[in-house]
């Protein structure tokens, strides 16, 4: 069974400073790999997804992962975070048949300091 | 655009009771899926529909019924309210297995009392 361990709950980060929200992930094969953002009281919002090709991964928001087969791993980067960031963070596996179902990690929380 | 919408946004249910959370989506998508959010538990997956008439169990599904009589229509349906159905439910869809873009409503927070 596909699962995703994010093992950092919270995260503080000043503001300007750069970000690495980890993740992890078990499938027995290529997945497809996911970062979703949710602000206090939305929805998810996609901000980049891995699919096969080129590992280093560019999505909205200036955000970046990189996928890892080697260390099973698919961490989100930014160069700079601004206040507008604070906001969780979880990181999400697809299967590539059965319907498509998400597994999510549990969530990274990320607090931005002014 | 629409894209993915619950309702209700808010209720509270007394034990025992039921409802059905409604959700609808104006994109065509063929999948669509019910999660639950419980604090620091991250989304389970309840149930899921590849296409109108076809339903499958997920991950947390006891305790909950669905139907998918529309390719735009997916109502979890709540039997028997228990307080540990307290949670944000949240609906999703997207076109296929492909990997595609998976698609969110803004969430509807259950309370049971």
């Amino acid at each position: 069974a596909q699962s995703v361990t994010q093992p950092d709950i919270h995260i503080t980060v000043s503001e300007g400073a750069s970000l690495e929200l980890r993740c992890n992930y078990s499938y027995g094969a290529t997945p497809y790999l996911f970062w979703y953002v949710q602000s206090p009281g939305q929805g998810l919002q996609l901000l980049l997804k891995y699919f096969s090709g080129d590992t280093l991964v560019q999505g909205i928001k200036g955000f970046e992962a990189e996928f890892k087969r080697s260390q099973s791993s698919f961490n989100l980067r930014k160069p700079s975070v601004h206040w507008s960031d604070a906001a969780e963070y979880f990181c999400a596996v697809a299967g590539t048949g059965g319907g498509n179902k998400l597994t999510f990690g549990t969530g990274t929380q990320l607090k931005v300091e002014l | 655009n629409a894209g993915v919408t619950q309702t209700p946004k808010f209720h509270i249910l007394k034990i025992g009771q039921s409802m059905t959370l409604q959700c609808t989506q104006d994109m065509n998508h063929n999948y669509m899926y019910w999660y639950r959010q419980d604090p620091g538990m991250g989304l389970k997956l309840i149930y899921y529909s590849v296409g109108a008439g076809i339903t499958d169990k997920g991950e947390v599904p006891n305790g909950y019924n669905v139907s998918r009589s529309t390719t735009e229509d997916f109502p979890l349906r709540l039997e028997l309210a228990a307080p540990s159905q307290t949670s944000v439910y949240f609906c999703a869809s997207t076109w296929d297995s492909s990997g595609n873009t998976i698609y969110f409503g803004e969430g509807s927070w259950l309370t049971v009392v």
